[in-house]
C-alpha cells in the first residue's frame, strides 16, 4: 500500500533559525510530489512541487525541498524562518492521475 | 485567473441527515477532487471527477457520491449522516491533459462540517 509519512508532528523552532521537515513515502512506482501549507481555518496552498528533472526544487517564501529515489525522501527546508511561517505542513504525493495521498502533517512553530 | 472557490463555509447538521456541498473548480481546469480532513490529520482522498464521471475513489462507503457539470462545477452529497462526518471538506481542481505541470491540484478554502 502506499503511504505517505512525516516523521514530525510538532517542529518548534527560534525565529530566524533553519528548519527541516521531513517527508518519507513508500512507492515503487514514479511519483509527483508536493508540499502544501496550511494556515489556520484556511485551505491548502501549494508550496512547491516535484514532478521531473532538477532534485533540488525551490517554492514560494523561500522554502525548498529536495527529492531523494534511493531514500523515497522528500524533506522541506527553509534557512531562515519567520514568524509568518507558523503554520501546519502537509506533504502530497500523487501516484497517477488519480490518487493523491497526504501525510499526517507537521506543525511549524516558530517563536520570537 | 479566478481560484477554487466552496459553498457554504460553515455548516451543522444532525445525525442521519443529508448534506451538499459545491465547489466552482479553478478557470481552465476539467477536474475536480474531494477530500475529508478530520481534525487533526492530513487530508483523506474521497474521490474524483472527470468529464462528469467519478474517476478513482478512496476509501469511503457508497452514501459519500458526487457530481460534476458541464462547467467543471462539481457537488459532494453525503447521506445519512454520521458524527465521524464531522471535518474540513476540501475541493481541488488541476487540469487533466495538460501534461504533468498541469496536473497540479489547487484546494479551495474548504468547508466545515459539524454534525451533532
Amino acid at each position: 500500500a502506499q503511504s505517505v509519512t512525516q516523521l514530525d508532528s510538532q517542529v518548534p523552532v527560534f525565529e530566524e533559525a533553519p528548519v527541516e521537515l521531513r517527508c518519507n513515502y513508500s512507492s515503487s512506482v514514479s511519483v509527483y510530489l508536493f508540499w502544501y501549507v496550511q494556515y489556520p481555518n484556511q485551505g491548502l496552498q501549494l508550496l512547491l512541487k516535484y514532478l521531473s528533472g532538477s532534485t533540488l526544487v525551490k517554492g514560494i517564501n523561500g522554502f525548498e525541498a529536495e527529492f531523494n529515489k534511493s531514500q523515497t525522501s522528500f524533506h522541506l527546508r527553509k534557512p531562515s524562518v519567520h514568524i509568518s511561517d507558523t503554520a501546519e505542513y502537509f506533504c502530497a504525493v500523487r501516484y497517477n492521475f488519480n490518487k493523491f495521498y497526504f501525510g499526517s502533517g507537521t506543525k511549524l512553530n516558530v517563536k520570537p | 485567473e479566478t481560484g477554487v472557490t466552496q459553498s457554504p463555509t460553515h455548516l451543522i447538521k444532525t445525525r442521519g441527515q443529508q448534506v451538499t456541498l459545491r465547489c466552482s473548480s479553478q478557470s481552465g481546469h476539467n477536474t475536480v477532487s474531494w477530500y475529508q480532513q478530520a481534525l487533526g490529520q492530513g487530508p483523506q482522498f474521497i474521490f474524483q471527477y472527470y468529464r462528469e464521471e467519478e474517476n478513482g475513489r478512496g476509501n469511503f462507503p457508497p452514501r459519500f457520491s458526487g457530481l460534476q457539470f458541464p462547467n467543471y462545477s462539481s457537488e459532494l452529497n453525503v447521506n445519512a449522516l454520521e458524527l465521524d462526518d464531522s471535518a474540513l471538506y476540501l475541493c481541488a481542481s488541476s487540469l487533466r491533459g495538460g501534461g504533468a505541470f498541469q496536473e497540479t491540484q489547487y484546494f479551495g478554502p474548504g468547508t466545515r462540517l459539524l454534525v451533532l
